[in-house]
């Protein structure tokens, strides 16, 4: 079975404060996608990383794919409070064409 | 455009019981997907269709099925509800496969089973 772990799976901050999330398996993913889930809705698509070593941003959000696509992280920069959710990376496997959720990393920006 | 709508929100069933939990999406998507979430778990893909008439089993279907008659409808049934299958559920879609589209999900479906 393959298995995508996320780490931390709870951090609270404060505003202004960087972070840094991370999604790391054994399996080598096609491509690897990162959301955010607010409370009593569905996830969100943010990114999808595609090529090894890919950084893509949004706003200040930093996404990267590790070189053997095994990996990914999402770094935030001067977090704020609408920063906080549930995020979640789901890896494609080729192989079935069907995404492999980690369990979330839990966010918390305080005021 | 509404996207993904489930209904019902919230369900309480006793075991043994049966139920479907229904899902529409709007935007003409050919790919449908049902997963599960449970608190400290990642979502789990139940079942999922990649075009009106065609269906197939995802990471956890035992205890589910499903049926795609129209592009637009993908309900999820269960039969002989376990308290196993207390869970969050999520159906999303897709234009195309996943590799590069965005699925969208809809709010979700609470059901706990007593």
């Amino acid at each position: 079975t393959q298995l995508l772990e996320q780490s931390p799976q709870f951090l609270s901050i404060q505003e202004g404060e960087n972070l840094t999330v991370y999604c790391n398996s054994s399996s080598v993913f096609s491509s690897l996608q990162w959301y955010r889930q607010e409370p009593g809705e569905g996830p969100v698509l943010l990114v999808t990383v595609v090529t090894g070593g890919e950084v893509k941003k949004l706003k200040r959000l930093t996404f990267q794919f590790g070189d053997a696509r095994k990996d990914s992280s999402l770094h935030i920069t001067a977090a704020q409070p609408g920063d906080t959710g549930l995020y979640l990376c789901a890896g494609l496997m080729d192989s079935n064409y069907q995404l492999i959720w980690g369990a979330g990393t839990k966010l918390i920006i305080k005021p | 455009n509404a996207g993904v709508t489930q209904t019902p929100k919230f369900r309480i069933l006793k075991i043994g019981q049966s139920m479907t939990l229904q899902c529409t999406q709007d935007m003409n998507h050919n790919y449908m997907y049902w997963y599960r979430q449970d608190p400290g778990m990642g979502l789990k893909l139940i079942y999922y269709s990649v075009g009106a008439g065609i269906t197939d089993k995802g990471e956890v279907p035992n205890g589910y099925n499903v049926s795609r008659s129209t592009t637009e409808d993908f309900p999820l049934r269960l039969e002989l509800a376990a308290p196993s299958q207390t869970s969050v559920y999520f159906c999303a879609s897709s234009y195309s496969r996943p590799s590069g589209d965005t699925q969208y999900f809809g709010p979700g479906t609470r059901l706990t089973v007593l």
